[in-house]
């Protein structure tokens, strides 16, 4: 079975533009999750999608924003970018919101200038 | 407060060795499941260990095995016969019963495997 994929896998954008990633879940998983992870702040959760419907949000500004499609693939997209949007953004699928185990994709990595 | 305590920023182990990397949670919610991820410098999180909070029995998965001690709060992973592909970050997580999707990760420990 293919694992979770992410495209792409390295970015350059520069400040005040806008991004956005893909996440393609495993087979049969329903849940996509995305975590932010920085040398400063470590792992951070996103935001969670199930059915086509976010369940469960972060504590980040309004400026990311995801959605999933009835394929349970996911995008998440960030808006006016800030140097500080510098990070590994990485999605990871299960088979349910609230149990199972996540598995992560290889990241999407993102340099802000 | 932090809800997962990874304390050891930095471990050395001599190769075939075993090693133990030290996790504390925090959490009031009777339901949680604990988990151990390896990050290589690639970037990518791979899954190692699952523990549940009503799980009778310490997890094992091949060389990984996780020391559960509930009433500490810790879950603390073990490495046996230590690899030089080890080497890699760890990351301890938890995820608090109904809560969708949101793993709250430790700092990570960093383990060097010396040959």
């Amino acid at each position: 079975k293919a694992g979770v994929t992410q495209t792409p896998r390295y970015l350059i954008k520069t400040r005040g533009q806008q991004v956005t990633l893909s996440c393609s879940p495993i087979s049969g998983h329903r849940s996509v999750s995305w975590y932010q992870q920085t040398p400063g702040q470590g792992l951070q959760f996103l935001f969670e999608y199930f059915s086509e419907t976010q369940r469960n949000k972060g504590n980040f500004p309004g400026r990311f924003s995801g959605r999933q499609f009835s394929n349970s693939r996911s995008e998440m997209n960030v808006s006016t970018l800030e140097l500080g949007d510098s990070a590994l953004y990485l999605c990871a699928s299960s088979l349910t919101s609230e149990s199972g185990t996540q598995y992560f994709g290889p990241g999407t990595r993102l340099l802000v200038l | 407060a932090q809800k997962i305590t990874q304390t050891q920023p930095g471990m050395f182990v001599q190769e075939k060795e075993a090693v133990t990397l030290d996790c504390t949670y925090d959490t009031s919610d009777p339901s949680y499941g604990l988990f151990w991820y390896k990050q290589p410098s690639s970037g990518e999180m791979i899954f190692l260990i699952y523990q549940g909070s009503y799980d009778q029995q310490n997890a094992t998965e091949g060389r990984y095995s996780l020391n559960f001690q509930k009433a500490r709060k810790s879950a603390n992973l073990v490495i046996s016969a230590s690899q030089l592909g080890d080497s890699a970050m760890y990351f301890c997580a938890m995820r608090e019963g109904g809560s969708q999707g949101n793993l709250i990760f430790g700092k990570g420990t960093k383990l060097s495997v010396k040959p």
